[in-house]
């Protein structure tokens, strides 16, 4: 398709578990972006990549969260040993927008709900 | 750091009234704003965007905003409204010289409309 595609939908997944997130971006978007939105709350930055260089990742909670993308295309999104207050709605955006301060828009995947029983 | 503050967190309306979501930012310097629509169990798609230029923008399925900068707001309008635009709004900010062009969210408006 064309737009940012986000797999599992959904996951479920007990205290402790390890995840991964995926998200393919619009094919030629050089930046894509992490965010976590929690239950009834606007999206919060994680963190950044232009290509395959992360950027930022000032807004990932702890080093629990680790995210990649290797070949500048796919990214994943990393959990280790989930808590509870990791469950959230987790976005990915991309964008053709290099550098800083480019108004190229952001356009989001329907993103993963992660649920930590 | 810059922060945004959307002033109500529900806005209920009947259809074909006219609506107004507020948004008041605050920033150092110069930034870009934006408008998305949230719907159900969906990503967020833009609504429209404040780049520079004239104050009043007009963006998709009929709304538009007006970016003041002495108030520092950003306030969303529709003239009248369906019941399909019923959905959560957010308003954003990015730019400047620390943030870049990541984007920093207000807490979202719930629009709905009822008939």
């Amino acid at each position: 398709g064309a737009g940012v595609s986000q797999s599992p939908r959904y996951k479920v997944a007990k205290r402790g578990q390890d995840v991964a997130l995926r998200c393919d971006p619009i094919s030629g978007h050089v930046s894509l972006f992490w965010y976590q939105q929690a239950l009834g709350q606007g999206p919060e930055f994680l963190t950044y990549f232009q290509n395959e260089a992360q950027l930022d990742k000032s807004g990932l909670p702890s080093d629990r969260f680790f995210a990649e993308r290797p070949e500048g295309s796919v990214s994943t999104l990393k959990i280790q040993r989930t808590q509870q207050e990791d469950s959230a709605v987790y976005l990915c955006a991309s964008s053709l927008a290099v550098g800083w301060g480019i108004d190229q828009p952001q356009h989001f995947g329907d993103g993963t709900r992660l649920s930590i029983l | 750091a810059q922060s945004v503050t959307q002033l109500d967190s529900q806005v209920p309306v009947f259809e074909e009234a006219p609506v107004e979501l507020r948004c008041n930012y605050s920033s150092s310097v110069s930034v870009y704003l934006f408008w998305y629509v949230q719907y159900p169990n969906q990503g967020l798609q833009l609504l429209l965007k404040y780049l520079s230029g004239s104050t009043l923008v007009k963006g998709i399925n009929g709304f538009e905003a007006e970016f003041n900068k002495s108030q520092t707001s950003f306030h969303l309008r529709k003239p009248s409204v369906h019941i399909s635009d019923t959905a959560e709004y957010f308003c954003a900010v990015s730019g400047g010289e620390t943030s870049g062009s990541r984007l920093t969210f207000g807490e979202g408006t719930q629009l709905t409309v009822n008939p």
